[in-house]
């Protein structure tokens, strides 16, 4: 069975950093991309980034380029997201999501999310 | 970026009715659209990629269609478990993008 299982979050000071983590198991990690989503209180999906088999390929969503840094292990079949610079805008729910592959990237299993409150 | 918006925002069906959710693309997206259902508090879930193929596990009262800039979800018998956020996404482009949501109230 496909597990992903966030953790890291909490609540933060505005300019802040947090390091997300999300294990994976039930599958063969590294043959599968990885990404990041996440949703607001009350709002809908946001794509965050991606990261491909080796990590030779990575892309950001504009809002967060510069502030945020995906990296994988897959020796350890972990993802993260090393989040720096929070604004009150990037409070959400994060969630890891396996990339699945036909017609481009879909997300076919993802975490349950862990939440990032950025408040003073 | 690739805008898609959905339609209606939402809408309150009855068990076993027929239910249409449509999204438009702002370009041409070919067949990369997915779709997604979301329960409160939940994860959001797979149901159609590659805009009408069936994602494993998912029961066959759904469907997706459509290619170009307009796509369909239907669902042919509504029924209780299906009461939920509806999301288009497309994967033609980064940044992948999704519609606003559908949600499906019960009266």
């Amino acid at each position: 069975e496909v597990q992903l299982v966030e953790s890291g979050g909490g609540l933060v000071q505005p300019g802040g950093s947090l390091r997300l983590s999300c294990a994976a198991s039930g599958f063969t990690f590294s043959t599968y991309s990885m990404n990041w989503v996440r949703q607001a209180p009350g709002k809908g999906l946001e794509w965050v980034s991606y990261i491909s088999t080796s990590s030779s390929t990575i892309y950001y969503a504009d809002s967060v380029k510069g502030r945020f840094t995906i990296s994988r292990d897959n020796a350890k079949n972990s993802l993260y997201l090393q989040v720096n610079s929070l604004r009150a805008e990037d409070t959400a729910v994060y969630y890891c999501a396996r990339g699945g592959t036909y017609y481009g990237i879909h997300f076919d299993y993802w975490g349950q999310g862990t939440l990032v409150t950025v408040s003073s | 970026d690739i805008q898609m918006t959905q339609s209606p925002s939402s809408l309150s069906p009855s068990v076993g009715d027929r239910v249409t959710i449509t999204c438009r693309a702002s370009q041409s997206i070919s067949i990369y659209l997915n779709w997604y259902q979301q329960k409160p508090g939940k994860a959001p879930k797979l149901l159609i990629y590659a805009a009408s193929s069936l994602q494993s596990g998912v029961p066959s009262r759904f469907s997706g269609s459509g290619s170009g800039t307009d796509f369909t979800l239907t669902i042919t018998s509504l029924q209780p478990e299906d009461f939920a956020t509806y999301y288009c996404q497309q994967s033609y482009s980064t940044p992948w993008t999704f519609g606003q949501g559908t949600k499906v109230e019960n009266k």
